[in-house]
């Protein structure tokens, strides 16, 4: 059972381009939550999605970010416009749907942007 | 979610035990414990987790006080491979969602 996908593993934009990160839940999970890590502090959570539903977006920036979780396909973290600010690790993790180990959450290896 | 301390930075020789305290003496009575970790640029990783009963698995050990206010990470034979931040979270399950609080966490050196 493959564990969180994410690509690329390593992403460099420069100043105004766009960024986008993808992330591949676990098999059978449903739940899809984006963390961000600066570097030298802890993860910061961002957003947590379910398939076509954004259910808590609270972590986001208001400007230039977006997520989504198609039907199909994987999670992907937008990011427009990026700044130097937005250099920083981007973790995945995904957990199953209610129910027994429900209350584990799995991460990805990240993402780790660099704007120049 | 209830507010976790936890040391800065502790060191363990390797081979012997590593003891992670936690304080989280503002716990509810339906809120679990987690530890997670992270190893050098490696997405965090799931430890262990309870509720008010001591818990075992491969990895570790969770002690919880009987008041709940602190609970202890053991580790019973560091390795260098253990060397890593661990994060100790206090969070109410609410059905499938689980938006998960990191703080600072406390940096594990083992020394050979």
């Amino acid at each position: 059972n493959a564990g969180v996908m994410q690509n690329p593993r390593h992403l460099v934009r420069r100043r105004g381009q766009e960024a986008r990160l993808r992330c591949s839940p676990m098999k059978g999970h449903s739940h899809v939550y984006w963390y961000r890590q600066l570097p030298e502090e802890g993860l910061k959570f961002m957003v947590y999605l379910q398939k076509e539903n954004i259910i808590d977006e609270s972590g986001m920036p208001k400007e230039r970010f977006s997520a989504e979780f198609p039907k199909e396909g994987p999670s992907i973290l937008r990011i427009q416009q990026v700044v130097r600010g937005d250099s920083a690790a981007y973790f995945c993790a995904s957990s199953p749907p209610s129910g027994i180990n429900s209350y584990e959450q799995y991460f990805g290896p990240g993402t780790r942007l660099t704007v120049t | 979610d209830a507010k976790t301390t936890q040391p800065t930075s502790m060191d363990c020789a390797e081979g012997r035990a590593a003891n992670l305290p936690c304080n989280h003496s503002t716990i509810s009575g339906n809120e679990y414990v987690y530890w997670y970790r992270q190893i050098h640029s490696q997405g965090p990783q799931y430890i262990i987790h309870g509720l008010k009963n001591n818990e075992t698995n491969e990895m570790a050990s969770l002690i919880i006080t009987e008041d709940r206010k602190s609970s202890t990470l053991i580790l019973p034979h560091a390795t260098l491979r253990d060397t890593a931040v661990y994060y100790c979270i206090v969070r109410r399950p609410s059905g499938g969602y689980q938006k998960v609080t990191f703080g600072t966490g406390t940096k594990l050196q083992v020394i050979p």
